[in-house]
């Protein structure tokens, strides 16, 4: 039972390189989500989707695009990244819009140079 | 926003039973309470959920008033084991679809000494 995997598990970028951060559910969930976590802070939400072929910002969407193309996956991308994308970034995905219980991947590990 | 105030540490030891409170004054009458763990290197992990009252699973209770102003999150006899970052979350994605009150805050930095 893999739960949610993300793929790569660490990486390390230059700055105005371009990256794509997969993360892919077996529950058949509906919502997924990306998440930020930089030292010290709580988890800031990036952008999340209520279903296939849909996206929402979050909290913080500025520098990152992502995409829904099958129900399983959630792609974030970083188009030209920055120093300030340093960071530590986790997908999750849940079942319930009410209850919102959110299943976590193990996160990507990210260093812009 | 339901807003939530937690502490940003305690500090425990073995065999104590430890409670950690979350004050959320907006909640809104939709919400669900959520906490969630978190280990160093690792995603949060959800522990328990509540709406009122109290809720009792083989990890955690949680306590919720009725006034559901604050919410307890309570561990019988930590070990080493529990320490951790614990994360009060109240409500989520609205039925709208709107980003609602996913906000996680800094957590509680829990530290169980021997």
């Amino acid at each position: 039972n893999a739960g949610v995997t993300q793929t790569p598990k660490f990486r390390v970028l230059k700055t105005g390189q371009s990256m794509t951060l997969l993360c892919a559910q077996d529950m058949n969930h509906e919502y997924m989500y990306w998440y930020r976590q930089d030292p010290g802070m709580g988890l800031r939400l990036i952008h999340y989707s209520v279903g296939e072929g849909t996206t929402a910002k979050g909290e913080v969407p500025d520098g990152y695009n992502v995409s829904r193309l099958k129900k399983q996956n959630f792609l974030l991308g970083l188009e030209s990244a920055a120093p300030s994308q340093t960071s530590v970034y986790f997908c999750a995905s849940g079942d319930s819009l009410a209850k919102n219980i959110q299943y976590f991947g193990a996160g990507t590990r990210l260093s812009v140079l | 926003l339901a807003k939530t105030t937690q502490p940003i540490s305690m500090d425990s030891y073995e065999g104590q039973e430890v409670n950690i409170t979350c004050s959320h004054n907006n909640i809104a009458t939709n919400d669900y309470i959520t906490w969630y763990q978190q280990f160093p290197s690792q995603g949060p992990r959800f522990i328990i959920q509540g709406y009122k009252t109290k809720v009792t699973n083989e990890v955690a209770s949680l306590f919720i008033p009725a006034d559901r102003k604050s919410s307890t999150l309570s561990l019988p006899r930590v070990s080493l084991s529990d320490t951790a970052v614990y994360y009060c979350l109240v409500g989520g994605l609205n039925y709208g679809g709107s980003q609602g009150n996913l906000i996680f805050g800094k957590g509680t930095k829990l530290s169980v000494k021997p």
